[in-house]
């Protein structure tokens, strides 16, 4: 079964500096995709960042980057410039290609960027 | 072209109650998936669903849950004889098609067992 695990429960970072949320997971399969998804103080779950695992290179959305280690099963984003509005719950997901019903989530980190 | 849409955003119910919950897919987006998150988790799945077909309900609690998507009208998550644990956030999430794809979420319906 897969699973996914966030380590950091908590994590802060001051604005304009660079953070780096960390996320491993655990699967059979060699083909899925991997999520970052925010939840700010709304809940409302907002997609970050995508990678299909067939891609080497990582994924970038403006300030945002996943270091993704396939070999490590790790998926880490970074988030640079923090902005205040970057507070928020983030969650690290995977969806396989077998079970792609099933999104399965990690914990969560709790990210507080100070100003 | 709009997002999921779900309501109510909040929902208040006393023990013993139904909850009714309901999503309307982005548009064009045929695929229905329900998450619940507890307080301090991670979304945890229920159930997908196709236009009136349940696809997977592995996630769902055998009783006094239930969901269905018609072939007209939102998808309704149902919870019958409500108790103080079914006091969560329920998430939807669309995707237009089976398969890896991007799962777009709902605001979320946060339902309090009094």
């Amino acid at each position: 079964a897969q699973t996914v695990t966030q380590s950091q429960p908590e994590m802060s970072v001051q604005e304009a500096e660079t953070v780096t949320l960390s996320c491993t997971y655990d699967t059979s399969e060699s083909n899925y995709y991997l999520f970052w998804y925010k939840q700010p103080p709304s809940r409302q779950m907002i997609l970050v960042i995508r990678q299909e695992a067939y891609k080497q290179q990582n994924a970038t959305e403006n300030r945002f980057s996943v270091n993704f280690q396939k070999a490590a099963k790790s998926f880490s984003l970074k988030i640079s410039d923090s902005q205040l509005g970057d507070t928020a719950m983030y969650f690290c997901a995977f969806m396989g290609l077998y079970n792609n019903n099933d999104m399965r989530f990690g914990a969560g980190t709790r990210l507080t960027v100070k100003p | 072209n709009a997002g999921v849409m779900q309501n109510p955003r909040h929902l208040v119910r006393r023990r013993g109650q139904e909850a009714r919950l309901r999503c309307s897919p982005m548009k064009g987006h045929s695929h229905v998936y329900w998450y619940r998150q507890l307080p301090e988790e991670g979304l945890k799945f229920m159930v997908y669903l196709q236009k009136e077909n349940i696809i997977d309900e592995s996630g769902m609690p055998k009783e006094r849950f239930s969901a269905e998507f018609p072939k007209e009208g939102p998808s309704i998550l149902r919870i019958q004889q409500v108790v103080r644990g079914d006091s969560a956030a329920y998430f939807c999430a669309s995707s237009p098609g089976q398969g890896l794809d991007t799962q777009y979420f709902g605001p979320g319906t946060r339902l309090t067992v009094l």
